[in-house]
């Protein structure tokens, strides 16, 4: 067990519909990031959080967003859903934002869209 | 962006080693990883490695490192059924104004009795 939590553990939705993603990091732990793995895409960086702020941005859709809260757990949000976003999604925290910290990764949220 | 290369799948028989080979995009990478994903579950840090080290063993595992042809290898002594599971190679690169994680397409390591 790494720390990290995420609900939900499934999710299937519609083409067109919004679903929210949380994820809680690791006691301590200031930056939170988001993954996407895909059969197609592989494992693929979208945004990491550090504090409340938004620190970096991978590939990472504009119908897509996140956000981090007081509390440090952070929430993503996927919009106007295709198919093609069926896909895992990871949350990974660690405590800063230094290259030597390791991120420890959460369960999944398993996402199909239908 | 470039793609961290690795091989799709590896097939060993139980008791022999299994070398799992990377190949990463950036010779600036300072931290280097291997993360293991188990059939239905989130990804498991193994180890990793500093850029300035060529080697590091952890019990059954061996990480090498050639910096020069950015070639990163993760070696499993005495592999047992239970290391069947898929083996990501992971970079740290330098993305706006934060680190993030740049994964290999994973190697599935299949141990066979």
């Amino acid at each position: 067990d790494s720390g990290v939590t995420q609900t939900p553990k499934h999710l299937i939705t519609a083409t067109g519909q919004r679903v929210t993603l949380r994820c809680s990091p690791r006691s301590g732990d200031l930056s939170v990031y988001w993954y996407q793995q895909s059969l197609d895409q592989g494992l693929q960086f979208l945004i990491q959080y550090y504090n409340g702020e938004e620190r970096a941005k991978g590939n990472i859709l504009e119908r897509f967003s996140a956000q981090q809260f007081p509390d440090l757990h952070s929430e993503l949000n996927l919009s106007s859903l295709e198919l093609g976003d069926s896909a895992l999604y990871f949350c990974a925290s660690s405590p800063g934002t230094s290259a030597q910290e390791t991120q420890y990764f959460g369960p999944g949220t398993r996402l199909l869209v239908l | 962006g470039e793609d961290v290369e690795q091989s799709l799948f590896l097939s060993v028989r139980e008791g022999d080693s299994s070398v799992i080979n990377c190949t990463y995009t950036d010779s600036s990478s300072t931290y280097l990883y291997w993360y293991k994903q188990e059939p239905g579950a989130g990804l498991q840090l193994l180890t990793y490695i500093f850029s300035n080290m060529d080697m590091k063993q952890d019990q059954r595992l061996t990480v090498l490192l050639n910096k020069k042809d950015k070639h990163l290898s993760l070696r499993i002594a005495d592999t047992q059924t239970g290391d069947s599971a898929i083996y990501f190679c992971a970079e740290s690169l330098w993305s706006n104004s934060g680190y993030a994680l740049n994964f290999g397409k994973g190697t599935s390591l299949l141990v066979t009795p």
